[in-house]
C-alpha cells in the first residue's frame, strides 16, 4: 500500500485531455512539493513536473501539474499514442523522513 | 552529457550481500545529493535512500534500515549501495539518480537488476 494514492489506470482518446490524481496527507503533499515521473514501457523514469507545477527543460507543455491542499494532479492535454506510459507522483514525507511515491497510474490512449 | 551507470547487480541467495555502484559523469557530482530508487518486477517505484553531498547525512526507507548503507566517493564520482541480509522482497531493478530540492530526481541511470532467490 503506497503512502500516496493514485488511480491504477486512466484512459483517453487521441487529442483529449486526461488528469491523474495523487492523494496524500499534510506530512507529504500538504507540506512539500510534488514531482511527477513518466515511465514508458521498458524505460527509465523521466521527470515531468517538479515543485508541483514546474516543467523541466525539454518537457512538452502538454503536461501540467497542480496542487491543492493534500492532493495533486497531473494533466495531459492533446493526448498522443506515444504518451502511453506509467505515471508516478512523489513527495518528501516529514513524518517518515523520506521520499514517498504513489503506486503509479497506467495511461492508455484509446 | 549527463550519464549515470549502475553496476553490481546479480543473483544472490537470501541472507547474502551485494554492493551496487553508480558511476556519474557530466555533472559536478560533489554538488548534489544522490539517491537510490528501486522497482520490483511489474511494480511501482520505491525510494530507498538519499545521501548528502559530503556523505554526512543519509536517509533510508524503513524496510532497509540497518541492512543497507548508502555511501559515496566524490573523488571517483561514484555512489554506492551496500546491501546486507538480503531478502526475497529486495528483488528489484535499482536505479541511481541525482536529487534536486531534496525530493525530486532529474537524472536517472538505467538500473541494475538484483535478484534474491534460493
Amino acid at each position: 500500500q503506497s503512502v500516496l494514492t493514485q488511480p491504477p489506470s486512466v484512459s483517453g482518446a487521441p487529442r483529449q485531455r486526461v488528469t491523474i490524481s495523487c492523494s496524500g496527507s499534510r506530512s507529504n503533499i500538504g507540506n512539500n512539493g510534488v514531482s511527477w515521473y513518466q515511465q514508458l514501457p521498458g524505460k527509465t523514469p523521466k521527470l515531468l513536473i517538479y515543485y508541483n507545477d514546474q516543467l523541466p527543460s525539454g518537457v512538452s507543455d502538454r503536461f501540467s501539474g497542480s496542487k491543492s491542499g493534500t492532493s495533486a494532479s497531473l494533466a495531459i492535454s492533446g493526448l498522443q499514442s506515444e504518451d502511453e506510459a506509467d505515471f508516478f507522483c512523489a513527495a518528501w514525507d516529514d513524518s517518515l523522513n523520506g521520499v514517498v511515491f504513489g503506486g503509479g497510474t497506467k495511461l492508455t490512449v484509446l | 552529457e549527463v550519464q549515470l551507470v549502475e553496476s553490481g547487480g546479480g543473483l544472490v541467495q537470501p541472507g547474502g550481500s551485494l554492493r551496487l555502484s553508480c558511476s556519474v559523469s557530466g555533472l559536478n557530482f560533489n554538488d548534489y545529493w544522490m539517491t537510490w530508487v528501486r522497482q520490483a518486477p511489474g511494480r511501482g517505484l520505491e525510494w530507498v535512500a538519499n545521501i548528502k553531498q559530503d556523505g554526512s547525512h543519509t536517509y533510508y526507507v524503513d524496510s532497509v534500515k540497518g541492512r543497507f548503507t548508502i555511501s559515496r566517493d566524490n573523488a571517483k564520482n561514484s555512489l554506492y549501495l551496500q546491501m546486507n541480509s538480503l531478502r526475497v522482497e529486495d528483488t528489484a531493478l535499482y536505479y541511481c539518480a541525482r536529487v534536486r530540492g531534496r525530493a525530486y530526481f532529474d537524472f536517472w541511470g538505467r538500473g541494475t537488476l538484483v535478484t534474491v532467490s534460493s
